[in-house]
C-alpha cells in the first residue's frame, strides 16, 4: 500500500515559519490533506486538497504538492500551533485512507 | 450543528469481542461515507474501515475478517464490531464522516474517540 512518509519532530521559534513534509512516491499527483491534533482532542482538517483551508482556520497556515513531496506551512508560528500534523491522501485503488506518521511540532 | 457521539469500549481481554457506536445528528448517514479510525497509545492514526453510501464496506489488512461496519439508518448510527480482539487492536476509536469527490476523501468530521483496552 502507499506510503507517507512525514519527519517525527520540527522544532520552530515563535513568530518563525514552519515546514512539515510529507513524502510519497509521486504524491504529487494526489490530493493531500493535513490535520492538527492537539494532546486529548479529536484531529482537525486544517488544510484540504492540497492547499484549501476550512472556513475558521487562519491563513497562517498553507499547503502545497509537488513530485515527491507535499508541504505543510506555518507562517508566524505561536505557542498554540504545539501539537501534532498529520498528511492524508485517499488511495483509490485500494479505497484505503492513508495517513502519514505524525510529526510533533514543538515550538521553542 | 454536526455531532458524532461515540459509546462503548472499555476493557476487553484477547480474543474477546465489543460493540462501537457512532450517534450521528446533523446529517443522515447514508448521505456521507462514514469511517473509523483508531490511535494506538503514544502512536499515530491508523485507518480502519469505512461503510460508502451504498452500503458496501471496506477494511484495513489488520482487522479484516475480524471487524465488521454496519449502521441503522432508523437511529443514523453507525457501528464497529470488533471480534478475536488483539492486544495490539488497543486504541482510541474515532469515528469519522468523509467528504469525497470524485478523486478523493478525507475527514471532516469526528468523533470524540472512545477508549478500547484490550488485555488481560
Amino acid at each position: 500500500s502507499y506510503v507517507l512518509t512525514q519527519p517525527p519532530s520540527v522544532s520552530v521559534a515563535p513568530g518563525k515559519t514552519a515546514s512539515i513534509t510529507c513524502g510519497g512516491i509521486n504524491i504529487g499527483s494526489q490530493s493531500v490533506h493535513w490535520y492538527q491534533q492537539k494532546p486529548g482532542q479529536a484531529p482537525l482538517v486544517i488544510i484540504y486538497t492540497d492547499s484549501d483551508r476550512p472556513s475558521g482556520i487562519p491563513d497562517r497556515f498553507s499547503g502545497s504538492n509537488s513530485g515527491n513531496t507535499a508541504t505543510l506551512t506555518i507562517s508566524r508560528v505561536e505557542a498554540g500551533d504545539e501539537a501534532d500534523y498529520y498528511c492524508q491522501v485517499w488511495e483509490s485503488i485500494s479505497d484505503h485512507c492513508v495517513f502519514g506518521g505524525g510529526t510533533k511540532l514543538t515550538v521553542l | 450543528e454536526v455531532q458524532l457521539v461515540e459509546s462503548g469500549g472499555g476493557l476487553v481481554q484477547p480474543g474477546g469481542t465489543e460493540r462501537l457506536s457512532c450517534a450521528v445528528s446533523g446529517f443522515p448517514v447514508v448521505d456521507n461515507y462514514m469511517g473509523w479510525v483508531r490511535q494506538g497509545p503514544g502512536k499515530g492514526l491508523e485507518w480502519v474501515s469505512v461503510i460508502y453510501k451504498g452500503g458496501t464496506t471496506n477494511y484495513a489488512d489488520s482487522v479484516k475478517g475480524r471487524f465488521t461496519i454496519s449502521r441503522d439508518i432508523s437511529k443514523n448510527t453507525i457501528y464497529l464490531q470488533m471480534n478475536s480482539l488483539r492486544v495490539d487492536d488497543t486504541a482510541v476509536y474515532y469515528c469519522a464522516s468523509l467528504y469525497c469527490t470524485s478523486a478523493t476523501c478525507y475527514i471532516d468530521y469526528w468523533g470524540q474517540g472512545t477508549l478500547v483496552t484490550s488485555s488481560s
